[in-house]
C-alpha cells in the first residue's frame, strides 16, 4: 500500500526558510523510474507544480520560484526533502508531495498536505 | 512553460446529467494529460491519466478524450459524490504545469 505524510514548519515569518519532509512508504525511491514531486496549493486557488526528484537524483525545479528551492531525498529512510528559501506571505499554502511512478507517468498517490502560512 | 487553460471555472448540473470539463494546453502534449477530483479538505484523486485511460477503482461513468490539443473529462449520471473541483494536468515537460481548476456542484 502506496502512502505519502508530509511535515514541516507549520507557521512561518517572512524570509524564513521552509523545510518541508514528505515520508512514504509502498514504494522506494531507488527503483528506476520512480519520482518524487512537491505541489502546492494557496487556499481556494489552484494547484502549482515546485519540484520533483528522481531515483537517479535527477531533479525538475519550476523556474517562477527561480531559485528559492531545494529538493532532497534520503532513500534509506524513504523521504523526500524540499526547502524554500526567503519565503513571503505569498508561500502560504497547502503543500503536498505525491508520486510517479514512472518519470513519463502521471501523480498517482498523494499525500493529504501541510498547511504552512507565512505571516509577520 | 505549456499553459493549460481549462474551462468552465465553474458548472452546476443536476442529478443523472452529463457534463464536460474541457482542457487546452498551448503546445503539444500527446497523451501526457491527466484529471483529478478534489473534494474540500483533501488531496486530489487520479481519475484519469494518458488522456483516456480510467484509473483502477475509478467508476466507468468517467471518460477522457483528446482531440489535437484540446482534451475533455465528460461525467455521465452525474450523482452528489461526483461534486467537487476538478483539475487538468500536463506531464509531457517541465516545469509540470495544472489547469486553472473547475468547480462542479451538484444542484
Amino acid at each position: 500500500q502506496v502512502t505519502l505524510k508530509e511535515s514541516g514548519t507549520g507557521i512561518l515569518q517572512p524570509s524564513q526558510a521552509l523545510s518541508l519532509t514528505c515520508s512514504f512508504s509502498g514504494f522506494s525511491l531507488s527503483t528506476t523510474g520512480i519520482c518524487v514531486s512537491w505541489i502546492r496549493q494557496p487556499s481556494g486557488k489552484g494547484l502549482e507544480w515546485l519540484a520533483d526528484i528522481c531515483w537517479d537524483d535527477g531533479k525538475g525545479y519550476n523556474p517562477s520560484l527561480k531559485n528559492r528551492l531545494s529538493i532532497s531525498k534520503d532513500t534509506s529512510n524513504n523521504q523526500a526533502f524540499l526547502k524554500i528559501t526567503s519565503v513571503d506571505t505569498a508561500d502560504t499554502a497547502t503543500y503536498y508531495c505525491a508520486r510517479r511512478p514512472f518519470i513519463t507517468t502521471t501523480l498517482d498517490y498523494w499525500g493529504q498536505g501541510v498547511m504552512v502560512t507565512v505571516s509577520s | 512553460d505549456i499553459q493549460m487553460t481549462q474551462s468552465p471555472s465553474s458548472m452546476s448540473a443536476s442529478l443523472g446529467d452529463t457534463v464536460t470539463i474541457n482542457c487546452l494546453a498551448s503546445q503539444d502534449i500527446g497523451n501526457y494529460l491527466s484529471w483529478y477530483q478534489q473534494k474540500p479538505g483533501k488531496s486530489p484523486k487520479l481519475m484519469i491519466y494518458g488522456a483516456t485511460n480510467l484509473e483502477d477503482g475509478v467508476p466507468s461513468r468517467f471518460s477522457g478524450s483528446r482531440s489535437g490539443s484540446d482534451y475533455s473529462l465528460t461525467i455521465n449520471s452525474l450523482g452528489y459524490d461526483d461534486e467537487g473541483i476538478y483539475h487538468c494536468h500536463q506531464y509531457y515537460e517541465y516545469p509540470l504545469t495544472f489547469g486553472s481548476g473547475t468547480k462542479l456542484e451538484i444542484k
